[in-house]
């Protein structure tokens, strides 16, 4: 049962642009989020993340939003820049530990 | 600083064959430690995580076994390997107490034929 899902397994967009990352979760015990930037035959790295008490984090080019009553949080990349293209995984935290991530959304950002 | 240790990078097993694969984490001690698999086409997948040595939790059944022999090595095993085992295996770490983040090591793909 997918916990945790991202309904877009691919994004295009134009360098300079904004790419908005959507990820959708079920269990309401999630009390932390996270993501998470991927390239081909390596480890995930971490990118930004947000508590559920808060509904936004900004860390440079990265915002993530985060709406609970929704269960719905979404990650914005502006500017888009070449080298954002990888395979973004949305993840959510329970007790602390256990990580549950998305299946991934590749992103593809075009000059 | 910390690093996380996966060997192998690649290994193709053939089916019915063991399987080990082993994951140490360097610069910290009683780590949170996880094992992850990404199947062709499908996410990141929680396998196991352990909280201490002993300690291991099972997300899913499966073919596979974990088990932390000391502190801050993770080993994830099979005795009989399925084609379906085929993937991209990732070991990860975090703090204890800390909410959020894991390291991931580099990863092990494995091909079962």
């Amino acid at each position: 049962d997918q916990q945790v899902k991202q309904n877009s397994p691919s994004l295009s967009v134009q360098e300079g642009r904004i790419s908005i990352l959507n990820c959708d979760y079920t269990n309401s015990m999630f009390d932390y989020f996270l993501w998470y930037k991927k390239y081909p035959a390596e480890g995930p790295t971490f990118l930004i993340s947000i508590s559920s008490i808060k509904d936004k984090n900004e860390d440079g080019r990265f915002t993530v939003f985060l709406n609970k009553s929704a269960k719905h949080l979404s990650l914005h990349i502006v500017p888009s820049q070449p080298g954002d293209s990888a395979v973004y995984f949305c993840a959510a935290l329970r007790n602390g530990y256990a990580l549950n991530f998305g299946k991934g959304t590749s992103l593809l950002v075009t000059p | 600083s910390q690093t996380i240790h996966q060997w192998p990078a690649t290994l193709v097993q053939p089916v019915g064959s063991p399987l080990s694969l082993e994951c140490t984490v360097e610069g910290t001690s009683n780590p949170n430690l996880y094992w992850y698999r990404q199947a062709a086409g499908r996410g990141l997948q929680l396998l196991f995580y352990s909280v201490g040595i002993g300690q291991i939790s099972s997300e899913v059944p499966q073919n596979l076994s974990a088990s932390r022999p000391q502190d801050r090595q993770f080993i994830l095993s099979s005795k009989k390997l399925l084609l379906s085992d085929s993937g991209f295996y990732l070991c990860a770490w975090s703090r204890q107490g800390a909410w959020g983040e894991a390291f991931f090591g580099q990863g092990t793909r494995l091909t079962v034929v």
